[in-house]
């Protein structure tokens, strides 16, 4: 059964700080990765995606994949109160259209 | 900017009745999804939709669902006789292409109340 795994938290950061968000897969075929927030009651929102090993940035966002170890995280510089909300991790297989997505990490950005 | 829409956002029903949500997605997009949250769980894939076909379809996706696209524009979810368990929210989502270089982009969600 393939399966992403997330943290529950929720992860509590100060404003202004730096928030890691993490996030390990168990499908080797797995070649995308994609971070989604969800605020309470509200659907998926695109942060950003990943495909090569390394990191991608985009504004205050940097993902980072590790294929070898299984595992993708998601940065985020300098938290502000409305990114407090759950970040939602997902991979598509190779040529399929499934996303599979992990139960999401509540981010709570306090002033 | 394009969004996908959907409609209604929240469908209160009694169970065994049917319900249909609706959805229109991207304008240029050609695949097709529908996926399901139930309350405090994680967001779970349903079917995905191309070419007026089902391109694949999860093991939550049984008889009791089907997809069609009735017209140009409209992407339908029906479920025949609902389920106290069927209760959720029920999201659409659309994307260009296939593969995982193809962003899938969500509407607003249906909530879906079997009573």
């Amino acid at each position: 059964q393939k399966e992403v795994e997330q943290n529950s938290g929720p992860l509590s950061v100060p404003e202004g700080a730096i928030a890691s968000l993490n996030c390990t897969y168990s499908d080797r075929g797995s070649q995308s990765f994609f971070w989604y927030r969800q605020y309470s009651g509200k659907s998926p929102e695109l942060i950003m995606f990943i495909y090569s090993n390394g990191d991608k940035e985009d504004g205050r966002f940097t993902a980072q994949l590790n294929k070898a170890s299984q595992y993708v995280s998601l940065l985020i510089r300098d938290s502000q109160p409305s990114d407090s909300a759950t970040y939602l991790c997902a991979d598509v297989t190779g040529g399929g259209n499934k996303l599979t997505f992990g139960t999401g990490t509540q981010l709570k950005v306090e002033l | 900017e394009p969004e996908v829409t959907q409609t209604p956002s929240h469908q209160v029903t009694q169970m065994g009745q049917e319900v249909i949500l609706r959805c229109v997605p991207i304008s240029n997009h050609l695949y097709f999804y529908w996926y399901r949250q139930i309350l405090g769980q994680k967001v779970e894939f349903l079917v995905s939709f191309y070419n007026n076909e089902i391109s694949e379809k999860s093991e939550i996706f049984d008889d009791q669902f089907s997809v069609e696209r009735p017209d140009g524009s409209n992407f339908t979810l029906k479920i025949r006789s609902t389920k106290l368990e069927d209760s959720a929210m029920y999201f659409c989502a659309s994307s260009v292409g296939q593969g995982g270089r193809n962003i899938q982009y969500f509407g607003a969600g249906t909530r879906l109340s079997v009573l």
